[in-house]
Parts: C-alpha cells; sequence; structure tokens
C-alpha cells in the first residue's frame, strides 16, 4: 500500500531556479530514499537519509526528514532542464525485513530553459 | 557497479498468451528481487518480493496464479504474466538488492518492461 504523500504534484520552474518537493508518511521507518524517474524509464536511486539523520546533501540536492512531523523535503539547487522528471520518495518501515519499499505518489518536475 | 537489466523492454502480445519478463542482476548476486507494477502517471505499487530458492511473498490484491515469479538463481528472477488481459497493459519494473557492498536498504532498478495486451 502507499504510504507517502508528495507535493506538489506537479512543479514547473525556470532553469536555475530552485525545486523543493516535500513527502509526508504515516508509520516509523528505518530510512527514506528519494528516486528520480525519467518518462517510461527505470528508477534512480538519488539518496538515503536514515531515521536519525536530520539532513543529507549529495551535488546540488538537499534532502531534510522530520520524524517528529513524518515529512521529508527534497531540494534541487541551481535547476537544470536535465532535471525534468518524476521524483518519488520511499520508506522503509522500521520492521522491514526485506527492507520492503513503499513509494509516493511523486512530484512530476518540468524544468524550462 | 549494481546494474540490473530487464527483458524485453517492450512486449506486445495478444489477450490469453502469457508473457514472461526477465530480471536480472549483472555485477552482483541479488538475495532479494522485488516486481513492481506502475499505471500511467502514478506511483510504483509493489507486486512480489522473491527470495533465490524460495516462493515469492505477495502483496495483498496480487494474484500469484496470474503472476508467476521464479528466482531460481542469484541473478535471475521472472515475471510471467499468464493469460493476459487488456487490464494487465502496464510498466513493470523489477529492483534487486544483494549482499557486498553498498547500503543494504537500497535496491537496484531495471529499467522496466511495457507490457502491452491486445
Amino acid at each position: 500500500s502507499q504510504q507517502g504523500e508528495e507535493d506538489p504534484q506537479a512543479l514547473s520552474i525556470q532553469e536555475g531556479e530552485n525545486a523543493t518537493m516535500n513527502c509526508s508518511y504515516k508509520t516509523s521507518i528505518n530510512n527514506l530514499q528519494w528516486y528520480r524517474q525519467n518518462s517510461g524509464r527505470g528508477l534512480v536511486h538519488l539518496i538515503l537519509i536514515r531515521s536519525n539523520e536530520r539532513e543529507k546533501h549529495s551535488g546540488r540536492l538537499r534532502v531534510t526528514l522530520d520524524t517528529s512531523k513524518k515529512s521529508s523535503s527534497l531540494l534541487i539547487t541551481a535547476s537544470r532542464a536535465a532535471d525534468t522528471a518524476s521524483y518519488f520518495c520511499a520508506t522503509v518501515g522500521e520492521n522491514s525485513g526485506y527492507s520492503t519499499l513503499t513509494f509516493g505518489k511523486g512530484t512530476m518536475l518540468l524544468v524550462s530553459p | 557497479g549494481a546494474v540490473v537489466s530487464q527483458h524485453p523492454s517492450r512486449v506486445i502480445c495478444k489477450s490469453g498468451t502469457s508473457v514472461k519478463i526477465e530480471c536480472r542482476s549483472l555485477d552482483f548476486q541479488a538475495t532479494t528481487m522485488f516486481w513492481y507494477r506502475q499505471f500511467p502517471k502514478q506511483s510504483l505499487m509493489l507486486m512480489a518480493t522473491s527470495n533465490e530458492g524460495s516462493k515469492a511473498t505477495y502483496e495483498q490484491g496480487v494474484e500469484k496464479d496470474k503472476f508467476l515469479i521464479n528466482h531460481a538463481s542469484l541473478t535471475l528472477s521472472t515475471l510471467t504474466v499468464t493469460s493476459a488481459h487488456p487490464e494487465d497493459s502496464s510498466f513493470y519494473i523489477c529492483s534487486a538488492k544483494g549482499g557486498g557492498a553498498g547500503d543494504p536498504h537500497e535496491q537496484y532498478f531495471g529499467p522496466g518492461t511495457r507490457l502491452t495486451v491486445t
């Protein structure tokens, strides 16, 4: 079953601007991951943040996690047209034996040149 | 490293026939593989989890007799859609995780298979 809810569902920005996507979830987690999917393609893992971490960076990506609010955000700085894709958050439950991922509904990001 | 392939990338079949999709981990041994289904403009829904040499665990609402999963080796899992119908048309994505380097919670995704049933 889906747990995460991303907002916004769609986001349209200009190149160079920052893009912020949010994700909320319902149950206790071991970690939260963000993935990117280009249209009709597989998923690319972007970043994993553990439940005891609050912030993580990777290149132009910054992820925050607030377990008290059961929410996370993904910030893409200085966006490029090539960042156009759908972005999904996915959680691994606290007691998930197989590290099963539960995906949110995703945010479609469009970056215009 | 950690590359997962799927074959075929696209398949069109007639209603009533069966289709097999392969998922391979190319450079690591996948102790666990996952199969997802994705409808247009929607998120991924987990269908089943499979471990090498054991029966797959299906999510609620997924018919195990319709979606046959075999994980016969540490590098190969197959999903067979039996007696396919137009409503089975979807994007099927597999992922794998295994021992060795890398975060144990990270899954590596295949490029997906677009199934169209006519």
